[in-house]
């Protein structure tokens, strides 16, 4: 039974590339968040999305980036454009329903902008 | 944006030692949680409290949901090497926000005394 599976783990992009983050969640979850931790910190909240749904999207930044959770797919977090700040771990989550039971962490895709 | 106060920063421990760790914040939480996070990792969950007064254990730890629902804290006892990593403490507000999207603290980091 695979976990929240993440890829790349690993990312570098230059100044103004693009940068695409795919997320599988756990078998049986149609919930995902996506959370931006930055060097010594805590993670904070990006989006929440279901199948073909933005549910809240309250933290993520308003230009640049956006957020998918396709049919079919994986979850896409995208960042146009990338300036050294994008850099940071990039984690996405997934559950089987509202709340928090079965909420469940990938490792993580860690991106740098050079 | 909302965030928890979690102390102390760091610590360092000796093994057979016991570890307190706590979090505060300004507004009703209806639910605290406390990851731990390795290196290169996304955060694992230790202990879930969801009702005021709460008090969980699992295993070593022991954590309590504060009367006032504003604060929690964690204990480790009779630390071992494995305990070492980043703890962070997790929130969900009352008023929701979207059901799902957690408010985490900026971690604990435990190291071993050299």
């Amino acid at each position: 039974n695979a976990g929240v599976m993440q890829n790349p783990r690993h990312l570098v992009r230059r100044r103004g590339q693009e940068a695409r983050l795919r997320c599988s969640p756990m078998k049986g979850h149609s919930h995902v968040y996506w959370y931006r931790q930055l060097p010594e910190e805590g993670l904070k909240f990006m989006v929440y999305l279901q199948k073909e749904n933005i549910i809240d999207e309250s933290g993520m930044p308003k230009e640049r980036f956006s957020a998918e959770f396709p049919k079919e797919g994986p979850s896409i977090l995208r960042i146009q454009q990338v300036v050294r700040g994008d850099s940071a771990a990039y984690f996405c989550a997934s559950s089987p329903g509202t709340g928090l039971y079965g909420y469940t962490f990938g490792s993580g895709t860690r991106l740098t902008v050079v | 944006g909302q965030q928890l106060n979690q102390s102390p920063q760091s610590m360092f421990i000796q093994e057979g030692e016991d570890v307190s760790m706590n979090c505060t914040s300004s507004s009703i939480f209806n639910t605290w949680l406390w990851y731990k996070q390795d290196p290169g990792e996304g955060p694992v969950l230790l202990i879930a409290l969801y009702k005021a007064g709460e008090l969980t254990s699992n295993g070593r730890l022991t954590a309590q949901f504060g009367i006032t629902r504003k604060d929690s804290f964690l204990n480790i006892s009779a630390s071992i090497p494995s305990d070492v990593g980043i703890y962070f403490c997790a929130g969900q507000e009352t008023d929701g926000g979207s059901q799902g999207n957690l408010i985490f603290g900026k971690g604990t980091k435990l190291s071993v005394k050299p």
